[in-house]
């Protein structure tokens, strides 16, 4: 089965840092999406990539960039983190096919204090 | 734009009875469906999807879910939950062409009750 893999399960940053979270998957998926899940909010789309060097915002790009260098490899980067941050992350690759599904990685809770 | 309403924040049932949680959606075209269920500390896992055919569409674990056109409704159901079954459930909606802009609902936390 499609393995997704999140760098870290936990991270805990101070205002201002640079944070890179880092996304693996390991089945050739051209598409790759990072996703923040908050309380009461569900779900929503930060960014999306769709090949190599190839990016597109989401729904709630602000304050976030991506690096997508090699096809199984996706980072999302908060240059400046904010407390507003503070969230849980997670990773999602899809195979580009019709009537596919996502596949996600376990989150990475990230605290910015 | 497309949206889905899960109107219910929370739901507790006692283990052994049976479970509805209730998804409604809106898209301009034919829905591409989905539940998918989320354990503590875990990532999200699919338990069934639907796009046509049958509107009952069976999945892992022993749920099911029930679409209905007219209500604009993807409910999920199971006849007899197990404790193991808590823990929060999301549903969502897409194109069929791109299952990666999903848009989830807010979701739905299950409590089971011995």
């Amino acid at each position: 089965d499609v393995k997704v893999t999140q760098s870290s399960r936990y991270l805990v940053k101070r205002t201002g840092e640079k944070v890179f979270l880092e996304c693996v998957q390991d089945m050739d998926h051209e598409n790759m999406f990072w996703y923040r899940q908050d309380p009461g909010l569900g779900l929503r789309l930060i960014y999306f990539s769709y090949d190599v060097k190839m990016k597109e915002k989401g729904d709630i790009p602000e304050g976030y960039s991506v690096s997508r260098e090699k096809k199984e490899r996706f980072s999302l980067i908060l240059e400046s983190a904010s407390t507003n941050q503070t969230s849980m992350y997670l990773c999602a690759s899809y195979a580009g096919q019709r009537l596919e599904k996502l596949f996600f990685g376990s989150g990475t809770q990230l605290s910015v204090l | 734009a497309q949206s889905v309403t899960q109107p219910d924040i929370h739901i507790t049932v006692s283990e052994g009875a049976s479970l509805e949680l209730r998804c409604n959606y809106s898209y301009g075209a034919t829905p591409y469906l989905f539940w998918y269920v989320q354990s503590p500390g875990q990532g999200l896992q699919l338990l069934l999807k639907y796009f046509s055919g049958d509107t009952l569409v069976q999945g892992i674990k022993g749920f099911e879910a029930e679409f209905k056109r007219s209500q604009s409704s993807f409910n999920l159901r199971k006849p007899s939950v197990h404790w193991s079954d808590a823990a929060e459930y999301f549903c969502a909606v897409a194109s069929y062409t791109n299952a990666g802009k999903s848009t989830f609902g807010d979701g739905t936390t299950l409590t089971v009750k011995p």
